[in-house]
């Protein structure tokens, strides 16, 4: 089945700087890599997503780059603020539309 | 507001006992997953239903069952109930028509389930 790796386990990083989180997928029918920001408590939130067709997403301040001969997407996150603290989980859905998640991203963003 | 609707939001319960979540998934998605989430744990993969019929299944447990009925909300049922059963259930849904299997999934609000 898909196994989604996804690092760093957290990060830190100071407001106004990038930040960027890396997964890996397995199988290679995969066709649909979301990202979820998750704040404490709460429900993850679609933030971004890509598919399969294309190799790179932006909607304001961030972005998701999909290399599928590598099996490798990343989400980038420009001029970062506080409130983009959360934790941070990519997915990718294998041929049968199973949802699988990475372990997550725990982003502090120091002011 | 994701248009996902999971009763009930808190159920706290003894070790031994069994407990059924409820979850009513976005009109017109046919997917429905369930995730349970632990302390400071990720979202782990338990099982999927798609148009009433189990369609993957992850590290879900022998003493914890599913359905989707036929107006497709989903119930999951923990029984036996232990300690380490404690945790936030999420359950996602998806439309996956005409079997596309790249579309959105949106979550519930949770339940947290207590056992004591």
């Amino acid at each position: 089945g898909e196994n989604v790796e996804q690092h760093p386990s957290t990060l830190s990083v100071q407001e106004g700087d990038s930040a960027v989180i890396k997964c890996t997928y397995s199988d290679s029918a995969s066709n649909y890599f979301p990202w979820y920001k998750q704040e404490l408590g709460k429900r993850p939130q679609l933030i971004i997503d890509i598919r399969s067709n294309v190799g790179e997403k932006k909607d304001q301040r961030i972005a998701v780059t999909l290399n599928k001969t590598a099996k490798h997407f990343s989400l980038h996150i420009t001029e970062t603020q506080p409130e983009d603290s959360a934790v941070y989980f990519c997915a990718a859905t294998d041929s049968w539309g199973k949802l699988q998640f990475g372990a997550g991203t725990q982003v502090v963003v120091t002011p | 507001d994701s248009g996902v609707t999971q009763t009930p939001k808190h159920l706290i319960t003894a070790t031994g006992q069994r407990v059924t979540l409820r979850c009513s998934p976005r009109s017109g998605d046919l997917s429905v997953y369930w995730y349970q989430q632990s302390l400071d744990q990720g979202l782990q993969f338990l099982i999927q239903y798609y148009n009433g019929e189990e369609r993957a299944k992850g590290n879900i447990l022998e003493r914890f069952s599913a359905q989707q009925f036929p107006d497709l909300h989903s119930e999951l049922n923990l029984s036996s109930l232990e300690l380490g059963d404690s945790a936030l259930y999420f359950c996602a849904s998806s439309p996956q028509r005409g079997g596309a299997t790249n579309t959105e999934a949106f979550f519930g609000q949770g339940t947290r389930l207590t056992v004591v």
